[in-house]
């Protein structure tokens, strides 16, 4: 079945340690994203990308990187820069324009924790 | 910028029918999307509106009017599954912005 696939489910990270999200998509799409949750804070974008070897930052993109080397594959370090950084993170992805660009899929999501 | 509002928390009795508002400020604007998400979940889609009026998708309806910059979720025949937090989403190109979510509580 086709979908996104992260991991770790559940990652703990002690202060001043970088950790790495994996995202993977087998749904042939172009665009992929990654959000972060926070409790009644909704989905905050971090970073995203539309195409291979091109990303753009997002609303909250400092203390966090990202690469995109294969279509897909879109992993996200969250780096010891980003100063709160327990959160859910959530991984999507599109298809191509009209109503498949407004369509996100969702990965199951990470939820980290700092110690 | 864009920016989406609606309400933070809905109750509602089973088997009724509730309404989630989403008003936008949106400098440009292509559609309206909606999703649901359960406590510890992921969210998942629900609708689109890129043109105004009503979109029905069994119990579940949204509605957009562009000239208000308005839209709802209208879920009907609610059952205690329905309880999740709802977010509205707008788009202008890509990517999408969302609302804070609803908090929506199904009880008997």
């Amino acid at each position: 079945d086709g979908g996104i696939t992260q991991s770790p489910k559940y990652l703990f990270r002690k202060e001043g340690q970088n950790v790495t999200l994996s995202c993977e998509q087998n749904l042939n799409h172009d665009a992929m994203y990654w959000y972060r949750q926070d409790p009644g804070q909704g989905l905050r974008l971090i970073y995203y990308s539309q195409i291979v070897n091109d990303f753009q930052k997002g609303d909250i993109a400092e203390g966090y990187s990202v690469s995109r080397e294969k279509k897909e594959s879109f992993p996200l370090t969250v780096t010891s820069a980003q100063k709160n950084p327990t959160a859910f993170y959530l991984c999507a992805s599109t298809g191509q324009g009209g109503r498949g660009a407004n369509v996100l899929t969702f990965g199951a999501g990470s939820r980290l924790t700092v110690l | 910028g864009q920016s989406l509002e609606q309400p933070s928390e809905v109750t509602a009795v089973e088997g009724a029918i509730v309404q989630i508002n989403c008003t936008y400020q949106t400098s440009g604007f292509y559609g309206l999307s909606w999703y649901q998400q359960h406590d510890g979940g992921a969210p998942t889609f629900l609708s689109y509106n890129a043109l105004d009026g009503l979109e029905e998708t069994g119990r579940f309806s949204s509605f957009l009017s562009r000239s208000d910059s308005y839209g709802y979720l209208l879920l009907q025949e609610l059952q205690m599954k329905d309880s999740a937090s709802y977010f509205c989403a707008s788009s202008k190109d890509t990517p999408l912005v969302f609302g804070k979510g609803t908090r929506l509580s199904v009880i008997a």
